[in-house]
């Protein structure tokens, strides 16, 4: 079955890069996602990688994939207070129930 | 803005009642899903709709219903509400019934008194 794992709390300084971990169990093929949630507010989607993939880059946000240790990350260089919020990793299988399953969500405090 | 409305931001409602969480997906969307936010169970997945056919189903309780019209836009039922039921609804779109890219709604943060 799916299962997506973060850890709950990351908190860094402004001006500092942050790195939001996940590890994830779908052994096939698989789109992974990083979202985030500001406090009362929807899903913002982030970015996703496939797992044939290694890595993307998008501005400030670098998503590097280990497919062998199914670890993901999400890397936010000069990360801003704006930035805090919960970041949730997802994965949706390439094939049977295309639905998202999403991790606890890591809970970013950037400190000023 | 995502492009997802939801409606409403916020319900009140007694327990046993019964009410309708409304979803309008982006223009030329064709898939929408439910999830449920609650604090024990993190996010969860209830259910898709493509193009108004019901096409995969998570955990979903049996009080709940959901179905999607022809205009696209999709309605989730709760009925017989608990206190448990207590929790954030988000509606989400993609344009294919893969669901590549999904785009979520702000939600609606239903209270069960």
């Amino acid at each position: 079955g799916e299962d997506v794992e973060q850890s709950l709390f990351l908190s860094v300084r402004e001006g500092d890069s942050s790195v939001i971990n996940c590890t994830y169990t779908d052994s096939s093929s698989t789109y992974l996602y990083w979202y985030k949630q500001e406090p009362g507010a929807g899903l913002q989607l982030l970015t996703y990688i496939f797992s044939n993939m290694d890595m993307k880059q998008d501005q400030r946000l670098t998503v590097l994939l280990n497919k062998k240790d199914k670890h993901l990350s999400l890397r936010i260089a000069d990360t801003q207070t704006g930035d805090s919020a919960i970041y949730f990793c997802a994965e949706i299988p390439d094939t049977g129930r295309r639905a998202l399953t999403f991790g606890s969500g890591t809970r970013l405090q950037v400190q000023p | 803005d995502s492009g997802v409305t939801q409606t409403p931001k916020h319900l009140i409602t007694a327990t046993g009642q019964r009410v309708t969480l409304r979803c309008s997906p982006r223009s030329g969307d064709l898939s929408v899903y439910w999830y449920q936010q609650s604090l024990d169970q993190g996010l969860q997945f209830l259910i898709q709709y493509y193009n108004g056919e019901e096409r995969a189903k998570g955990n979903i309780l049996e009080r709940f219903s959901a179905q999607q019209f022809p205009d696209l836009h999709s309605e989730l039922n709760l009925s017989s509400l608990e206190l448990g039921d207590s929790a954030l609804y988000f509606c989400a779109s993609s344009a294919d019934t893969r669901g590549t890219e999904a785009f979520f709604g702000q939600g609606t943060r239903l209270t069960v008194v």
